[in-house]
């Protein structure tokens, strides 16, 4: 049965520091990996998928790796901004249904 | 490209009635997913549905709770005879088979009250 653990579940810095989320699963037979940023109150943004053949996505300011084998993804922002602030998930699908962490929340300060 | 649509937005309950929500996909995506979140949890699969077809429906509590996803039409989920322990946030996430991956996007959520 698939588990997904996201540590930190809250972090707070400073504007412009770069940070990294972390998201660990246990079963390593993943099909894709998904973050997403939640917003209080609103649904899910989907920022990155990666395959489970690939290693990394990039998107401008975040950059999402993979390492299936010690079933590990991260999401890296780079130069955070209180824009950033929210609630990020990761999601891990196989046979089609994601399961979630229980979400790391970041608040960037001015 | 509208996005995945969900309504309604709110919805109040008293206990016993019966709840409806529904998701609308985004165009071309055939494929839809519906998830819970609790109040203090995380978010949970509950059913995923093809059209006219339930694929994997292992997150659905046994009763009361029922969905489907017709040829015409959005995907409802029903749920019957509401206790306050239904109260969450529904939401539905929908994909296509484009490219050979699913990579899964949400509509805003029907927040569910039962008074």
């Amino acid at each position: 049965k698939q588990e997904v653990t996201q540590i930190p579940a809250a972090l707070s810095v400073p504007e412009g520091e770069n940070l990294v989320l972390n998201c660990s699963f246990t079963d390593s037979a993943i099909y894709n990996l998904q973050w997403f940023r939640q917003d209080p109150g609103k649904g899910l943004t989907s920022l990155l998928l990666i395959q489970s053949s690939q290693r990394e996505q990039t998107s401008g300011r975040l950059n999402a790796s993979l390492d299936k084998s010690s079933g590990r993804s991260t999401l890296y922002i780079a130069a955070s901004q209180p824009g950033d602030s929210a609630t990020y998930l990761c999601g891990a699908s196989n046979t089609g249904k994601l399961i979630f962490g229980q979400g790391t929340t970041l608040q960037v300060k001015p | 490209n509208a996005g995945v649509m969900q309504n309604p937005r709110h919805l109040v309950r008293r206990r016993g009635q019966e709840a409806r929500l529904r998701c609308s996909p985004m165009k071309g995506h055939s494929h839809v997913y519906w998830y819970r979140q609790l109040p203090e949890e995380g978010l949970k699969f509950m059913v995923y549905l093809q059209k006219e077809n339930i694929i994997d429906e292992s997150g659905m509590p046994k009763e009361r709770f029922s969905a489907e996803f017709p040829k015409e039409g959005p995907s409802i989920l029903r749920i019957q005879q509401v206790v306050r322990g239904d109260s969450a946030a529904y939401f539905c996430a929908s994909s296509s088979e484009d490219r050979g991956y699913n990579e899964q996007f949400f509509g805003p959520g029907t927040r569910l009250t039962v008074l």
